[in-house]
């Protein structure tokens, strides 16, 4: 089964809108981090955001927001306010702790912003 | 801080040559990451250290691969001999602790024809 599940290969909105990503995930760890990168046109992979499994706020970072739903197993990426610049592939990543397991990415969004 | 630094930025060989990927963690960061990325398969860890010391190797694809850390600054992929599947980008990453973000280097795409 796939632990980290992005269903959205592609998404579209307008500049200064609010878009949500979807990102849920599969463990049995009780500690673990999930994280969200952008990934542009550039190739190189920037950290946006981080949420850990006991944290009782949801992040947030900036125009970045995490709606983190631990019972229902999603954290979703918000971008407030859509830049040209969000235009980049997204990705969902998940770290289990006590597993020991290093970064298990989901395979992305791609994500476009339009004027 | 100047970053993950990888060596070369891009590479391109013939099947069956030995292929060497370079990387210098962030000073400071304990564990060190090799990813692969490609169009079918994403983002896959390959191998990652923990002190120099070898974690998990579990993705590393087979034998022709391997990966070592001599030092905390530095540590290498290796590939040999190449094959035309080996065609990717591949990414370094470090980081400070478990529960930190992990900061990627520019990565290196690997062309093997």
């Amino acid at each position: 089964a796939q632990k980290i599940t992005q269903t959205q290969p592609g998404m579209f909105v307008q500049e200064k809108e609010a878009v949500t990503l979807d990102c849920t995930y599969d463990t049995s760890d009780p500690s673990y981090g999930l994280f969200w990168y952008k990934q542009p046109s550039s190739g190189e992979m920037i950290f946006l955001i981080y949420q850990g499994s006991y944290d009782q706020q949801n992040a947030t970072e900036g125009r970045y927001s995490l709606n983190f739903q631990k019972a229902r197993k999603s954290a979703n990426l918000v971008i407030s306010a859509s830049q040209l610049g969000d235009s980049a592939m997204y990705f969902c990543a998940m770290r289990e702790y006590q597993a020991g397991t290093a970064l298990i990415f989901g395979k992305g969004t791609t994500l476009s912003v339009s004027s | 801080d100047a970053g993950v630094i990888q060596s070369p930025r891009h590479e391109v060989t013939e099947m069956g040559q030995e292929v060497t990927l370079r990387c210098k963690p962030i000073s400071g960061h304990d564990y060190l990451f090799w990813y692969r990325q490609t169009m079918m398969r994403g983002l896959e860890l390959l191998i990652y250290f923990n002190n120099n010391v070898p974690i998990d190797d579990s993705g590393m694809p087979e034998d022709r691969f391997s990966a070592k850390m001599p030092n905390a600054s530095f540590s290498t992929l290796k590939i040999q001999p190449s094959e035309p599947r080996d065609s990717a980008v591949y990414f370094c990453a470090s980081s400070p602790g478990t529960h930190y973000e992990q900061y990627f280097g520019p990565g290196t795409r690997l062309t093997v024809t």
